[in-house]
C-alpha cells in the first residue's frame, strides 16, 4: 500500500543530546507534512507541520526540515528527556481520490525513539 | 476543550460478530476520519467525513462502513470480522477538508481483537 519512508525503525539517544528522525516521501507533489508522536496505549499527538513552500519550521524544541529536491523531511529534538520517548511518524497529505478539497494522510512506519537516562 | 474521544477503549469480538465503534470529535470539528492501525505500523486511512457525507475511502473491502451524525459524531462498522481486522482503529478530527492544509487531532482509539 502507500506509505511514507522512514530510515531507521529505532534510535537511542542519551538524555540531553540531540535528536535526529528521518523521513522519505516519494509523492513529489505532496504540500502538506506532519510530524506525530504516540506514545504507549495512546493515539498520535500532533507535534509540528510544514507545508512545502517552506524548507524549515521551528517549534519548541522542535524543528523540521523539508528538502524537497531529495524528497526528505526531518524531526530535530534539541535536548532530549526521557518524556519524549515513543513512537515517532511522519505523515505526508494528499488529496482523496476525486476530491480537490479533502484529503488524507500517508503514514511512515515510525521511528521508535529511546531516552537513555 | 475536551479532544477526540472515542469508545469503547477495548472490544473483543469473535470471527463473523459484528462491531460499531464511536467518535466524538473536537467541539467545532466537522470533518471525521477513520484510521486503521496495525501493531508496528503507521496509521492507514479507511473513512473520511465532511457535513455527514462520505468524502474519500481508502483501500478497505465493503465490510466496513461509516457514518456521521448532524451532531458531527461519527460510527465505524466492520461486519463479518476476519482475524485480521485485529488492530486499533483511531478516529481523527478536523475543521475541514480531512488534512488538506490543517493537522488530524486523533482519539486514543479502540482497540479491537478478534478472536
Amino acid at each position: 500500500g502507500e506509505s511514507v519512508g522512514l530510515h531507521l525503525p529505532t534510535l537511542s539517544v542519551q538524555e540531553g543530546d540531540n535528536s535526529i528522525i528521518n523521513c522519505a516521501y516519494s509523492n513529489s507533489a505532496s504540500d502538506y507534512f506532519i510530524w506525530y508522536k504516540q506514545e504507549s496505549g495512546k493515539g498520535p499527538q500532533f507535534i509540528i507541520d510544514i507545508r512545502s513552500n517552506m524548507d524549515k519550521r521551528q517549534g519548541q524544541r522542535v524543528t523540521v526540515l523539508l528538502n524537497k529536491t531529495v524528497k526528505h523531511l526531518s524531526l530535530q529534538i534539541a535536548a532530549t528527556q526521557p518524556g519524549d520517548s515513543a513512537v515517532y511518524f511522519c505523515a505526508e497529505s494528499r488529496p482523496v481520490h476525486g476530491s480537490s478539497n479533502t484529503g488524507k494522510l500517508i503514514f511512515g512506519q515510525g521511528t521508535t525513539l529511546q531516552v537513555k537516562p | 476543550d475536551a479532544g477526540v474521544t472515542q469508545s469503547p477503549t477495548h472490544l473483543i469480538k469473535t470471527r463473523g460478530q459484528h462491531v460499531t465503534l464511536r467518535c466524538s470529535p473536537i467541539s467545532g470539528h466537522k470533518s471525521v476520519s477513520w484510521y486503521q492501525q496495525v501493531l508496528g505500523q503507521g496509521p492507514q486511512f479507511i473513512f473520511q467525513y465532511y457535513e455527514k457525507e462520505e468524502r474519500g475511502r481508502g483501500n478497505f473491502p465493503d465490510r466496513f462502513s461509516a457514518r456521521q451524525f448532524p451532531n458531527y459524531s461519527s460510527e465505524l462498522n466492520v461486519n463479518a470480522l476476519l482475524l485480521g481486522d485485529s488492530a486499533l482503529y483511531l478516529c481523527a478530527s478536523s475543521r475541514t477538508g480531512g488534512s488538506l492544509g490543517s493537522p488530524l487531532h486523533f482519539g486514543n482509539g479502540t482497540r479491537l481483537t478478534v478472536t
